[in-house]
């Protein structure tokens, strides 16, 4: 069954500095995609970045990146230099069959992340 | 490009009532998917349409419906309402970049639904 878990419930980091956001998932499906998502709190849902099971590359977006370890079933949101406006609720989710699969997609809870000045 | 628009963006309806909440994607996004965000429950995905076609649905009773359109649009329906489906209700249309596995997605700002 799938399974998505997110351990850290918040986390604080000095501006500027790089954070690590821990996702683990489970599934017995080979192709699946894994997705990251920001909720600033306004409520606004906001997409960063994707990564597909069969990526051979992590996958980057801009100041986010995807630390994507296959056997150890984690797939991690790296922010670089860290800045106050990425202060905001953290999601990490999974749809087995890769991205554009007609499978649902499960959630984590979520990690809250705020960023001191 | 005109983002993910939700109609109405907020709701106040009583126990038994239906809603419909709308959903219009970014031009040329033929994927919609919608999503439940309660505290309780988190974030739940309800259903994904495709050019017209439900692909999947989430793990919620048949009072939750939803259809899209030949231009893209959707709609979800909840019909007797309950006061736990008071929620934000997310809306997101897909892009899959062709040649890669590549997907984007964009949100709308939601609908949030208040039932008592």
């Amino acid at each position: 069954a799938q399974k998505i878990t997110q351990t850290q419930p918040g986390m604080f980091v000095q501006e500027k500095e790089a954070v690590t956001l821990d996702c683990t998932y489970d599934t017995s499906d080979p192709s699946y995609g894994l997705f990251w998502y920001k909720q600033p709190s306004s409520g606004e849902m906001i997409f960063l970045i994707y990564q597909g099971s069969y990526d051979q590359q992590n996958a980057t977006e801009g100041r986010y990146s995807l630390n994507f370890q296959k056997a150890r079933k984690s797939a991690n949101l790296v922010i670089s230099a860290s800045q106050l406006g990425d202060s905001a609720m953290y999601f990490c989710a999974m749809r087995e069959g890769g991205g554009s699969s007609a499978s649902k997609i499960i959630f984590g809870s979520g990690t809250r992340l705020s960023i001191r000045p | 490009k005109a983002g993910v628009t939700q109609t109405p963006r907020y709701l106040i309806k009583t126990r038994g009532q239906q809603v419909t909440l709308s959903c219009s994607p970014i031009s040329g996004h033929r994927s919609v998917s919608w999503y439940q965000q309660t505290p309780g429950q988190g974030l739940q995905f309800l259903f994904e349409y495709f050019s017209e076609t439900q692909r999947n649905k989430g793990n919620f009773p048949g009072r939750f419906s939803g259809r899209q359109f030949s231009n893209s649009r959707s709609e979800m329906n909840v019909s007797t309402l309950e006061l736990g489906d008071s929620a934000l209700y997310l809306c997101a249309s897909s892009s899959l970049h062709s040649g890669t596995s590549k997907v984007t997605q964009y949100f709308g700002p939601g609908t949030r639904l208040t039932v008592l």
